[in-house]
């Protein structure tokens, strides 16, 4: 049981590049989560889906396109990317529900020069 | 502005001491998490509580809701090197089902 793959692990970009993190689940879990994680920042949450077809903004999505291909996938695009983009991006999926679990994938270290 | 302040922010001690984190917040919390992230690796779920006043003990870990669901801590008796790791908390409110997490408490056991 793979729980929550993430694809790329590591990639680095010059600016303006753009590139996709892959991530998908096999928990068959309804909602998924990209989160950005910086030295004592914590994880903040760039956009959610509570569902199939259905997309949300976090707290910080500024710079980042989703797309929730189907119930295992959801993808996370930087169309244009900026030295400030540069953290570790981990996927994350749960049961809804004010107690769901949250499991996470191993995270994509992101550096953009 | 950090709806949850975790504290400290980074913790040293020797194996075999005790030592409290806490989670705090002005916000009522409708369920609360503690999470344990080892380095290069995603957070992994150690206790959900969801009861004012609640303590849920996992071996040497005691986790404490406080009673106005507003605050929480985590109670580790003699540490070992092996709970070294980031300790994120997360807060769900109202009736959401979005988790915000706390900065962390970074904690280091030296052997």
């Amino acid at each position: 049981n793979a729980g929550v793959t993430q694809t790329p692990k590591f990639q680095v970009l010059k600016t303006g590049q753009s590139m996709t993190l892959q991530c998908a689940q096999d928990m068959n879990h309804n909602s998924m989560y990209w989160y950005r994680q910086d030295p004592g920042m914590g994880l903040r949450l760039i956009y959610y889906s509570a569902s199939e077809g259905t997309t949300d903004k976090g707290e910080v999505p500024n710079g980042y396109n989703v797309s929730r291909l189907n119930k295992r996938e959801f993808s996370l695009r930087l169309e244009s990317a900026a030295p400030s983009q540069t953290s570790v991006y981990f996927c994350a999926s749960s049961e809804a529900g004010v107690t769901g679990e949250l499991f996470f994938g191993e995270g994509s270290r992101l550096t953009v020069l | 502005t950090q709806l949850l302040e975790q504290s400290p922010q980074f913790l040293s001690i020797q194996e075999g001491e005790n030592l409290t984190v806490y989670c705090n917040s002005s916000s009522v919390f409708s369920s609360l998490q503690w999470y344990r992230q080892e380095p290069g690796e995603g957070p992994v779920l150690l206790v959900t509580v969801v009861t004012g006043g609640e303590v849920k003990k996992l071996k040497r870990l005691t986790f404490q809701f406080g009673d106005a669901r507003k605050d929480s801590s985590l109670h580790i008796t003699a540490a070992q090197p092996g709970d070294t790791g980031l300790y994120l908390c997360a807060g769900r409110t109202g009736g959401s089902y979005i988790p915000t997490f706390g900065r962390g408490t970074s904690l280091i056991v030296h052997p």
